[in-house]
């Protein structure tokens, strides 16, 4: 009973480093989203992947690139982090693209700090 | 385009107090709504959902009514908990779009 796996849980980078967080669900769902989570900014999205080998921006995708492997597996990489990076990271997949109804499934979160 | 406010926190209450956290949308088309929980350390959840106007979502004791004539989706529960100490987001999603749109959060913090 999985759902959405992201590794690490923790994080501490240097200034110019590099990393990529991973996201894994076991759900088959076809939508894929990465967030980042700030105090007073709520969820901003930083990439999305509708489906299986498409991704495209969201509203803050700059810093940031993202690789959908396969269907299950989404990953987003820090080339060079900068210490605006330093926030909470959450990886989301919903079911079946396009349809208002259906709900997000986040994973548990990504404390990355950067020095 | 698509956006939600809700308002702003924190909500400070007393155990057993009545909570009402407000949640305002604009959409294109006719979304369905969302209310999260977001609890110490952990990721967003599903609190609950209305997929049209008029639905009322309920989950452990909240309950949100869909109103397309004022745009809204209000959570209210009718006596807290401690444990209902935790972050909500007002959401909404709209047919054809793949992406959800999230309010700011309100974090509620109860006090025994």
């Amino acid at each position: 009973n999985a759902g959405v796996t992201q590794t690490p849980k923790f994080q501490v980078l240097k200034t110019g480093q590099s990393m990529t967080l991973q996201c894994a669900q076991d759900m088959n769902h076809n939508s894929m989203y990465w967030y980042r989570q700030d105090p007073g900014m709520g969820l901003r999205l930083i990439y999305y992947s509708a489906s299986e080998g498409t991704t495209d921006k969201g509203e803050v995708p700059n810093g940031y690139n993202v690789s959908r492997l396969n269907k299950r597996e989404f990953s987003l990489r820090l080339e060079s982090a900068a210490p605006s990076q330093t926030s909470v990271y959450f990886c989301a997949s919903s079911e079946r693209a396009g349809l208002a109804n259906t709900e997000a499934f986040f994973g548990q979160g990504t404390r990355l700090t950067v020095v | 385009g698509n956006s939600v406010t809700q308002m702003e926190g924190p909500v400070t209450l007393s155990e057993e107090a009545f909570l009402t956290i407000n949640c305002t949308y604009t959409a294109t088309g006719y979304p369905s709504l969302f209310w999260y929980v977001q609890y110490p350390g952990e990721g967003l959840q599903l609190l609950l959902k209305a997929t049209k106007a008029d639905d009322k979502g309920s989950n452990k004791g909240f309950e949100a009514t869909y109103r397309k004539e004022t745009t809204s989706f209000h959570l209210e529960k009718g006596s807290v908990q401690v444990s209902d100490s935790a972050v909500y987001f007002c959401a909404l999603k709209s047919g054809g779009s793949y992406i959800p749109t999230f309010g700011r959060g309100t974090s509620l913090i109860v006090h025994p």
